[in-house]
């Protein structure tokens, strides 16, 4: 069965350093997701991407965050100079797109960790 | 705005025993509502989902969920546990497939722990 995958799966970085979390949705889906769940905490929606671009983004996608599809396979998340806030488990989600019906396959998450 | 309400953050049952996970949302117009399981480590899994129709859906690993509107909740249930069951449950809404790209607004979750 196809499956989202991400990588890597856990990354640990210093504060107000960038990083880029990696993403290969499904082949053929066509809308792209972002979420985060911080420890402890729900899962949270960051942003949507549709057509190579955004599509809605939460109030936690601020500035320091972008998204891009740079090739016709990878679906990127970078975040420019992270904080400690930032810490976090980071899901990339991807949604066929065909009918109302579709739901969203999420990958098994990235950790970050910010020192 | 959208809204999920998961009152139980930990439930402990024993294996064999029936369960029942609440959940109840707050959603404009016609809400998608989903289950979604997260083992240890491991992504979200799709249990079931709602969108139409008959209010009692089935999904996999025998769980089943019934929407109902008038009290708008969306409770999962199962009928006998199995120690594999042991993991974090998560309620969330959609919107369909509408210009925000169906997003998903999440519970905080619930905490099944299965005693042997």
């Amino acid at each position: 069965e196809p499956e989202v995958t991400q990588t890597p799966s856990h990354q640990v970085t210093q504060m107000g350093q960038e990083v880029i979390l990696r993403c290969v949705p499904i082949s053929n889906h066509l809308y792209f997701y972002w979420y985060r769940q911080i420890l402890g905490q729900k899962v949270e929606f960051l942003v949507s991407f549709y057509n190579n671009e955004i599509s809605e983004k939460s109030e936690i996608f601020d500035d320091q965050f972008s998204v891009e599809r740079p090739d016709g396979s990878n679906f990127t998340l970078k975040i420019r100079s992270t904080k400690l806030e930032d810490s976090a488990m980071y899901f990339c989600a991807s949604l066929l797109l065909a009918q109302v019906t579709d739901t969203q396959y999420f990958g098994p998450g990235t950790r970050l960790t910010v020192l | 705005a959208q809204s999920v309400t998961q009152p139980d953050i930990h439930i402990t049952v024993s294996e064999g025993a029936s369960l029942e996970l609440r959940c109840n949302y707050s959603y404009g117009a016609t809400p998608y509502l989903f289950w979604y399981v997260q083992s240890p480590g491991q992504g979200l899994q799709l249990l079931l989902k709602y969108f139409s129709g008959d209010t009692l859906v089935q999904g996999i690993k025998g769980f089943e969920a019934e929407f109902k509107r008038s009290q708008s909740s969306f409770n999962l249930r199962k009928p006998s546990v199995h120690w594999s069951d042991a993991a974090e449950y998560f309620c969330a809404v959609g919107g369909g497939l509408t210009g925000g790209g169906n997003k998903l607004t999440f519970g905080t979750g619930t905490q099944l722990k299965v005693e042997l």
